[in-house]
């Protein structure tokens, strides 16, 4: 089974604005990752927090955990066109080498 | 530049065949990963390995099998290629913490 749900499915925001997608997952883990696939290409990882921290900013990113409640939000401010893409989360558990991805958030940004 | 390579980006075969897909990563990683996506499933791990020779079954092994002989190189194997098995499949590395996976670019595979 998955380890993580993004939400929404789908968002549809307009250049400029602010994309939050959400991460839930069901086990304990050692860190979260968060990717961004083009159509029809690999994943790139865009940034990695690991289950001691609360919060990470990478450039236009923002990252945050909650273990307590086992969800974490990806944050892009001041969307572009080129972040239309698909999203997703991986979980590490930490013990088993195993990476799980969800099914991920299509991001649409209109100019 | 590191690089995670997929041995095609299409592929057509049909239903009865033995099919392998190649992946081989240039960055000394021990973990290798193959996924299956599917519109609306998101990614789903196949198998993964952690090291040569070992291999262990991710969320939907039944019909595959792979193969790692070096530690450069992870093939999926399907035994007999069948029309539900059309899909995206992607193969992964990352270091033994699992701190950053690399992507080839896929494989849409085709089954007819």
């Amino acid at each position: 089974s998955q380890q993580g749900e993004e939400d929404p499915q789908a968002l549809s925001i307009q250049e400029g604005e602010n994309a939050t997608m959400n991460c839930s997952y069901k086990t304990s883990i050692n860190n979260l990752q968060w990717y961004r696939q083009n159509s029809g290409r690999g994943l790139v990882h865009l940034i990695l927090i690991r289950s001691n921290e609360r919060e990470k900013h990478s450039g236009r990113l923002r990252v945050t955990l909650d273990t307590s409640k086992k969800s974490s939000s990806l944050l892009i401010t001041a969307s572009r066109a080129a972040d239309t893409a698909s999203y997703f989360c991986a979980t590490d558990p930490g013990s088993n080498y195993k990476l799980t991805f969800g099914k991920g958030t299509l991001l649409t940004v209109n100019p | 530049d590191v690089k995670v390579t997929q041995s095609s980006r299409y592929l057509v075969k049909r239903t009865g065949e033995k099919v392998f897909l190649e992946c081989v990563q240039d960055m000394d990683h021990e973990n290798m990963f193959w996924y299956r996506q599917d519109p609306g499933l998101g990614l789903r791990l196949i198998y993964f390995s952690y090291d040569v020779k070992m291999k262990e079954k991710g969320d939907i092994p039944e019909g595959y099998s792979v193969s790692r002989e070096k530690k450069e190189r992870f093939s999926l194997i399907l035994e007999s290629a069948s029309t539900n098995q059309t899909s995206m499949y992607l193969c992964a590395s990352t270091r033994p913490a699992n701190t950053e996976a690399f992507f080839g670019q896929g494989t849409r595979l085709t089954v007819v």
